[in-house]
């Protein structure tokens, strides 16, 4: 069955410091890649996406994420995490490359960032 | 451009009614797709519509049901209600398409009891 890794539950982290979020996905064919962040008291928001070329793509706010096909991985990375980056982080990859509305999501990981 | 929009925001049933859930998408969307949030499961995909027609369906029971009507609007329906059916759903909509970027609602928190 398609399915999406979150390696880490719950990070903490101090301000400043880098940041590097696992996320691996069972699948070998095309796939479309997603990161979503979701801050306390809001709704899920579209942080980074790769559907084809440069396997380095960035995001809003200073994120970015590296594709690794040979991996199928799909890491988040921060150099310098800030307070107002504490959040939950979901994964999601849509299976077969788009034209279908379903994301299959990770568990999640939970970014607490100590000032 | 106005969000997704989900009505109601919070909503409390007891076991075996049943109750329906509301959707708004972006504007010019035609793409609505459903997800249940709950702290065990994480998120998972509950059916998707595109045009007026379901076009993916995850693994859930039939009591779970939605439709789209002519404005890409969506309902989704849940019948008999069980305990381990509270949870939040959320509404994702997308213009569709090969790169299907969504762009999620703020959910509906249900309650049953």
């Amino acid at each position: 069955a398609q399915s999406v890794s979150q390696h880490n539950h719950h990070v903490i982290l101090s301000e400043a410091a880098s940041l590097e979020l696992g996320c691996n996905y069972s699948y070998g064919g095309t796939v479309n890649l997603f990161w979503y962040v979701q801050y306390p008291g809001q709704h899920l928001q579209l942080l980074l996406k790769y559907f084809s070329g440069d396997p380095l793509v960035k995001g809003i706010k200073g994120f970015e994420a590296e594709f690794i096909k040979s991996k199928f991985s799909f890491n988040l990375r921060k150099p310098s995490v800030q307070w107002s980056d504490t959040a939950e982080y979901f994964c999601a990859v849509n299976f077969g490359g788009g034209s279908q509305g379903n994301l299959i999501f990770g568990k999640g990981t939970k970014l607490s960032v100590k000032p | 451009k106005a969000g997704v929009t989900q009505t109601p925001r919070y909503l409390i049933k007891t076991r075996g009614q049943q109750v329906t859930l509301s959707c708004s998408p972006i504007s010019g969307h035609r793409s609505v797709s459903w997800y249940q949030q709950t702290p065990g499961q994480g998120l998972q995909f509950l059916f998707e519509y595109f045009s007026e027609t379901q076009r993916n369906k995850g693994n859930f029971p039939g009591r779970f049901s939605g439709r789209q009507f002519s404005n890409s609007r969506s309902e989704m329906n849940v019948s008999t209600l069980e305990l381990g059916d509270s949870a939040l759903y959320l509404c994702a909509s997308s213009i569709s398409g090969d790169t299907y970027e969504q762009y999620f609602g703020p959910g509906t928190r249900l309650t049953v009891t």
